[in-house]
């Protein structure tokens, strides 16, 4: 099946520091993906929606200057994390939907970010 | 309103039992909607997608079923296993706006 990969799965920074997720579908094109956050024991929450070649759509509430999002290729898109404090340590998740296909919503493994 | 609620909230059953999860949805116009496990520290991994005209449709152990006109979809785990401890998510897709709608899950605890 289709495979989503994220970069890294765990990163550790320091706070006011900046962190770079990277979300790359590894066997499709998608012109769409989204990026979640997870806190412990609850559901994904949607953050925003990344199309290539133009500028991501943010759910309320979520700052687009905080987590700058860029889907510069139709195989990659990156989330980064500006000026980290400890209450962004969470997971982040992926997903990708791949063109032409059936509309199924692959997922990356994740990103746990830790926020000193 | 587009929205998505599961239940129970979470669950705990003891190996070899049954179980079913419920997923109700308001969102409309209707897509599909898929069902994902997530174990702790992962993606999730879809376990089933179903359209509009889809009753039910199983993958192993696992068997969701859909009613399009009360808007509710069920999934159903036989003989559970302690590898099924995980969260189980509820997703519906909206046409046109190509909006996804997130439950919040259900998380199940299989227990020896």
């Amino acid at each position: 099946g289709a495979v989503v990969s994220q970069h890294p799965s765990r990163v550790i920074c320091k706070s006011g520091t900046s962190v770079k997720i990277e979300c790359r579908s590894l066997d499709f094109q998608a012109t769409t993906m989204f990026w979640y956050r997870q806190f412990p024991k609850q559901s994904l929450m949607l953050m925003a929606t990344s199309n290539e070649g133009s500028k991501a759509t943010y759910e309320q509430g979520v700052e687009k200057d905080k987590f700058l999002i860029n889907h510069a290729s139709l195989t990659l898109s990156t989330l980064t994390v500006t000026s980290a404090h400890p209450e962004d340590s969470s997971f982040y998740i992926c997903s990708a939907i791949p063109e032409g296909g059936s509309g199924e919503l692959f997922f990356g493994e994740g990103s746990r970010l830790t926020v000193l | 309103k587009n929205q998505v609620e599961q239940s129970p909230q979470s669950l705990i059953i003891l190996e070899g039992k049954n179980c079913t999860l419920q997923c109700n949805y308001t969102v409309s116009p209707f897509s599909n909607l898929r069902w994902y496990k997530q174990d702790t520290g992962r993606g999730p991994v879809s376990l089933t997608i179903m359209t509009f005209s889809e009753n039910t449709k199983s993958n192993g152990r696992y068997t969701a079923t859909l009613d399009a006109d009360t808007k509710q979809s069920s999934l159903h785990i036989t003989a559970s296993q302690l590898s099924d401890s995980a969260s189980y998510i509820c997703v519906v897709s909206a046409t046109l706006q190509a909006g996804l709608f997130f439950g919040t899950g259900t998380r199940l605890t299989v227990i020896p």
